[in-house]
């Protein structure tokens, strides 16, 4: 079983839509949780982190952590096509190492 | 793409054929990391270094070697390249180790596919 499960899509969605987007994993000592954005042949460019449990909120974006249920989640409200990407959560006990999701496929359609 | 380059963009090379990828950075960051990229595995990570001539091995490290004589250049090697190596890798560049506050940014990438 991987360390951090991610649903790989792709999930399509209309524009304007609110998109959940969501990663589980299994090692508690986690503390820190990102998420990072990968368009078409680019390389990944961090959205958000947070540390520990609680919410973070980012102009349309916020990110959740609910340690208790070793789940994290990312929103994104109005969605507009150029949010069309991969999206990948990453974890880190506190040190460079990161243990990365597949990634989701999002499609925010017109 | 924060100041990264990776060379080449795109390779087909043959199995059993010795081959170098080159990520320079021009950031002045301390620790610069190698990952691949594949379907359903997301990025693992290869090598990483922490300085000038300091390096470790990742998590999927077998048939890799890597090479930082200079702040701004870390180089992957692939010995002798075997089909299971084809991928995408990405390099990494970050000012410290820790995660949160230490981001990663990463390079544009490279196509490496081994016939």
């Amino acid at each position: 079983q991987k360390e951090v499960e991610q649903d790989p899509g792709p999930l399509s969605v209309p524009e304007g839509a609110i998109v959940s987007l969501n990663c589980t994993y299994s090692n508690s000592a986690f503390q820190y949780f990102m998420w990072y954005r990968q368009y078409s042949r680019k390389g990944p460019e961090l959205l958000m982190y947070t540390y520990s449990s609680g919410n973070k909120e980012d102009g349309r974006f916020t990110a959740q952590v609910d340690k208790s249920s070793k789940y994290i989640s990312l929103f994104i409200r109005d969605s507009q096509p150029s949010d069309s990407a991969t999206y990948l959560c990453a974890m880190s006990r506190g040190n460079y190492q990161l243990i990365w999701g597949a990634g989701t496929k999002l499609i925010i359609k017109p | 793409d924060a100041g990264i380059t990776q060379s080449p963009r795109h390779k087909v090379t043959e199995t059993g054929t010795p081959v170098t990828l080159r990520c320079h950075q021009t950031e002045n960051h301390r620790y610069m990391y190698w990952y691949r990229q594949d379907p359903g595995h997301g990025l693992r990570l290869i090598h990483y270094s922490y300085g000038v001539k300091d390096t470790d091995k990742g998590e999927v490290s077998d048939g890799y070697s890597v090479s930082r004589s200079k702040t701004e250049d870390f180089l992957l090697t692939l010995e002798s390249a075997t089909s299971s190596q084809t991928s995408v890798y990405f390099c990494a560049i970050s000012e410290g180790g820790g995660a949160g506050t230490d981001t990663q940014y990463f390079g544009p990438g490279t196509r490496l596919t081994v016939l």
